[in-house]
């Protein structure tokens, strides 16, 4: 399996500050990568597909980009409703694997 | 639009089988991919398998000789099944749609917590 490495684990920022969260694959995954919001009590919400394509009704201050096998998420202006824990996906081969997530909290 | 309702027991005995339905509204699910993802206490998520739009099916290598996923179109539904349960199959349980083109999923229920206990 495709072992996705996400860091932090958990970070606090104030708002308006600039978050980036990571994933590392452990191998090539092209852009066969997802983002993925989860607030408590809540299902997963999906934010960013195909490394960097922004899914509809997300904000734009939400972006992804990848650098090898390196994907990163960013939050551009942490907003208050933007705390949860967020977890990346890779698809690009079976079985798709998600990173350990990450608790993001408002400081 | 589309919307997945899980429904199913919220408690299991360890060693019989835990069965869950996921109720779609919105969308046929003779289109794309539908799927089964656990979240367990701790935050880990693992993709569980999935059924397509013809009715085959995809599962993970850790649980491909408990798990069983199958589908009602008449009623718009599939099903999880997963036998002989432990302790360690406590997690709450999604649906989900698959979507094969760069492999996410869009659509997601709001999850039902299953615990394994006797």
């Amino acid at each position: 399996d495709i072992q996705m490495t996400q860091s932090p684990a958990s970070l606090s920022a104030s708002l308006e500050e600039i978050v980036t969260i990571t994933c590392q694959a452990s191998q090539d995954i092209g852009n066969w990568l997802a983002w993925y919001q989860q607030k408590p009590g809540k299902s997963p919400q999906l934010l960013i597909y195909g490394a960097t394509s922004l899914a509809d009704g997300v904000p734009s201050r939400f972006s992804g980009s990848r650098s090898g096998t390196q994907y990163s998420l960013k939050i551009s202006r942490l907003q208050v409703e933007d705390p949860g824990i967020y977890y990346c996906l890779q698809g690009y081969s079976a079985p798709p694997t998600f990173g350990g997530g990450t608790k993001l909290e408002l400081k | 639009e589309v919307q997945l309702q899980e429904s199913g027991p919220g408690l299991v005995k360890p060693s019989q089988s835990l069965s869950l339905t996921c109720s779609v509204t919105g969308y046929s699910i003779t289109s794309n991919y539908w799927g089964w993802i656990r979240k367990f206490p701790g935050n880990k998520m693992e993709w569980m398998g999935y059924i397509s739009y013809s009715g085959s099916t995809s599962y993970n290598p850790s649980l491909k000789s408990r798990i069983s996923i199958t589908r009602d179109t008449s009623k718009n539904q599939f099903f999880l099944q997963l036998n002989s349960v432990t302790t360690e199959d406590t997690a709450t349980y999604y649906c989900a749609r698959f979507r094969d083109s760069y492999a996410h999923f869009d659509y997601w229920g709001q999850g039902v917590m299953v615990t394994v206990s006797s």
